[in-house]
């Protein structure tokens, strides 16, 4: 069974600082792992989705990376913002049919101005 | 391009009752998974729908059902509520093929009472 962890659970950083939120996976057997952010209460917005032929993807102040072979990806956000704070999911999903991808239990980034 | 759309955002009910949630998923997309999120539990999947026909079941029991319709939108049904259904159900839209990509409605927020 599929067991996704991100520690550290919660996380506090001044404006302006770059940093790295981890997500560890038992199952190296994955067709793709994906980054969300989720703002109280709402849903959940796509950051960044890594197939698992690939070992990075960026957009814009994020890149996320994935060794497969370690169980581990991270999310690297660079110069954080304010705006930035929410709660950091990473999903991971078994097989291109199998529909069910294993959540973690999200890191909760506050970035204070 | 349209959001993934899921209606209606917030329901109160009563225990013992019957819920119907909605999820339109983005245009030409022909999966439609839904997943409950709870403080304690974190997200957990409960099944998704691809053509028409489930393709991936969660481990929730037969009170939660759903189907999905020829124009691709979806509906969950959950039969004889309880306490503990009380829960933000998100819906997640993707193409069901390629790189499985999975786009996330606001969700509908359900208590019971």
């Amino acid at each position: 069974k599929q067991e996704v962890t991100q520690i550290p659970a919660a996380l506090s950083v001044p404006e302006g600082e770059n940093l790295v939120l981890n997500c560890s996976f038992t199952d190296s057997a994955i067709y793709n792992l994906q980054w969300f952010r989720q703002d109280p209460g709402k849903g959940l917005t796509s950051l960044l989705l890594i197939q698992s032929s690939q070992r990075e993807q960026t957009s814009g102040r994020l890149n996320a990376s994935l060794d497969k072979s370690s169980g581990r990806s991270t999310l690297y956000i660079a110069a954080s913002q304010p705006g930035d704070s929410a709660t950091y999911l990473c999903a991971v999903r078994p097989g291109a049919n199998a529909g069910k991808s294993t959540f973690g239990d999200g890191t909760t980034l506050t970035v204070k101005p | 391009k349209a959001g993934v759309t899921q209606t209606p955002r917030y329901l109160i009910k009563t225990r013992g009752q019957q819920v119907t949630l909605s999820c339109s998923p983005i245009s030409g997309h022909r999966s439609v998974s839904w997943y409950q999120q709870t403080p304690g539990q974190g997200l957990q999947f409960l099944f998704e729908y691809f053509s028409e026909t489930q393709r991936n079941k969660g481990n929730f029991p037969g009170r939660f059902s759903g189907r999905q319709f020829s124009n691709s939108r979806s509906e969950m049904n959950v039969s004889t509520l309880e306490l503990g259904d009380s829960a933000l159900y998100l819906c997640a839209s993707s193409p069901g093929t390629g790189t499985y990509e999975q786009y996330f409605g606001p969700g509908t927020r359900l208590t019971v009472t």
